[in-house]
């Protein structure tokens, strides 16, 4: 079974900040890297999927970098408003099965 | 609209009594999968499906059974519920098993007493 580790578990921050959280995972048999959101009450939604060594990927104020040989990506989020509170998740995908971490959960205040 | 249902979206239920868990896409995807969810565990994958009649186990496949005999439904089957898969399901769906974001379902709480 693949680890995939996520950190921190939680981070609280100001409207305003801008964040960022770290998912690794076993570099080994790797096919691609997800990023989920995922808010109290709803379903996961997919904010990106990564597959290739280097690449970065941009929704709004969301990015994503990915680093498959050293096996982790960085999530940030620039300029935090409070309905980017939620729990990030990502997930390693490998022949079919598709391993999560436990998640970065994001409290934005106000 | 687009959307995977799963029904029924909360479930209570009593130590060996078989029930199922309906997961149905609209989207023809290929790819559909279950999960369950425990409080600092992360989503854990119970089964998978790459394809019509063509089924896998996940990470932790005991207790559970699938099928897939229509491309749109996967429904869970848990033949003798016991009390430690008291959990949160979901079901998700995508177009290949590859390198596809996976749609979930609204997911269904399920306690076994």
């Amino acid at each position: 079974i693949l680890n995939v580790e996520q950190s921190p578990q939680s981070l609280h921050v100001q409207e305003g900040d801008s964040t960022n959280f770290t998912c690794s995972f076993p570099s080994s048999n790797f096919y691609a890297l997800h990023w989920y959101r995922w808010e109290t009450a709803k379903s996961p939604e997919a904010l990106f999927v990564m597959t290739l060594n280097g690449d970065e990927k941009k929704k709004g104020r969301i990015s994503a970098t990915l680093n498959t040989k050293e096996g982790y990506s960085y999530l940030y989020i620039k300029g935090s408003q409070p309905e980017d509170s939620a729990t990030y998740l990502c997930a390693s995908e490998g022949r079919g099965k598709l391993i999560f971490g436990q998640g970065t959960e994001l409290s934005v205040k106000p | 609209e687009a959307q995977v249902t799963q029904n029924p979206r909360y479930l209570i239920t009593v130590t060996g009594k078989k029930l199922t868990v309906t997961c149905s896409q609209n989207m023809n995807h290929e790819y559909m999968s279950w999960y369950r969810q425990d409080p600092g565990l992360g989503l854990r994958q119970i089964y998978y499906s790459m394809n019509v009649e063509v089924t896998d186990k996940g990470d932790v496949p005991e207790g559970y059974k699938v099928s897939r005999k229509e491309k749109r439904n996967f429904p869970l089957i848990l033949e003798s519920p016991s009390p430690n898969q008291t959990s949160l399901y979901f079901c998700a769906s995508s177009w290949g098993a590859h390198n596809e974001k996976l749609f979930f379902g609204s997911g269904t709480q399920l306690s076994v007493l």
